[in-house]
């Protein structure tokens, strides 16, 4: 089945500095990715859309300055988490829709840590 | 608004069959899915179903779905240790479109 990677699998990271996620469809191409964002012991929350060559939708209540994301490619989605704060600690995982339009395949996902 | 609720804790023992129930309230959605995670890791995909379909069975796993009440479940016989984990039931209007998860129930299997 198609392959959705996603890099790092975990980073720790000061206050205060910003931290790259990848996202990257391995065989097949993703003109839309989703990133969700799980806290521990809760559900996966969808934050935003990436619409690749257009700027992505947020959710609400999601800050679209501190969650920058770019979909620059057919195979590439990044989240950067700027300016990261303790509460932004938290397991980010990403998806993209397969050609089939019937599953939705998901990276490893990322375990951030702010300290 | 879309809401997907499940119950968080279930604990069988091994061998025996586990039986995870979902419901969800839009009407519109299209494809039900089954997602396990384990600790520390990301999302497996464990099968989905259409909203047309009534069941589903792939290897230890059974899904049945009742589009009436709006209730899906997964069933997985002769439950082992490595199916310690938690289950995601996910829901979707189409493919294409972000998934709607519930929060998770928490499978633990007793030796």
């Amino acid at each position: 089945g198609a392959v959705v990677s996603q890099h790092p699998s975990w980073v720790i990271c000061k206050s205060g500095t910003s931290v790259k996620i990848e996202c990257r469809s391995l065989d097949f191409q993703a003109t839309t990715m989703f990133w969700y964002r799980q806290f521990p012991k809760q559900s996966l929350m969808l934050m935003a859309t990436s619409n690749e060559g257009s700027k992505a939708t947020y959710e609400q209540g999601v800050e679209k300055d501190k969650f920058l994301i770019n979909h620059a490619s057919l195979t590439l989605s990044t989240l950067t988490v700027t300016s990261a704060h303790p509460e932004d600690s938290s397991f980010y995982i990403c998806s993209a829709p397969g050609q089939s339009g019937t599953e939705a395949f998901f990276g490893q996902g990322t375990r951030l840590t702010v300290v | 608004g879309e809401d997907v609720e499940q119950s968080l804790f279930l604990s069988v023992r091994e061998g025996d069959s586990s039986v995870i129930n979902c419901t969800y309230t839009d009407s519109s959605s299209t494809y039900l899915y089954w997602y396990k995670q384990e600790p520390g890791a990301g999302l497996q995909l464990l099968t989905y179903i259409f909203s047309n379909m009534d069941m589903k069975q792939d290897q230890r796993l059974t899904v049945l779905l009742n589009k009436k009440d709006k209730h899906l479940s997964l069933r997985i016989a002769d439950t082992q240790t490595g199916d310690s984990a938690i289950y995601f039931c996910a829901e979707s209007i189409e493919g294409n479109t972000p998934l709607v998860f519930g929060k998770g129930t928490r499978l633990s299997v007793i030796a």
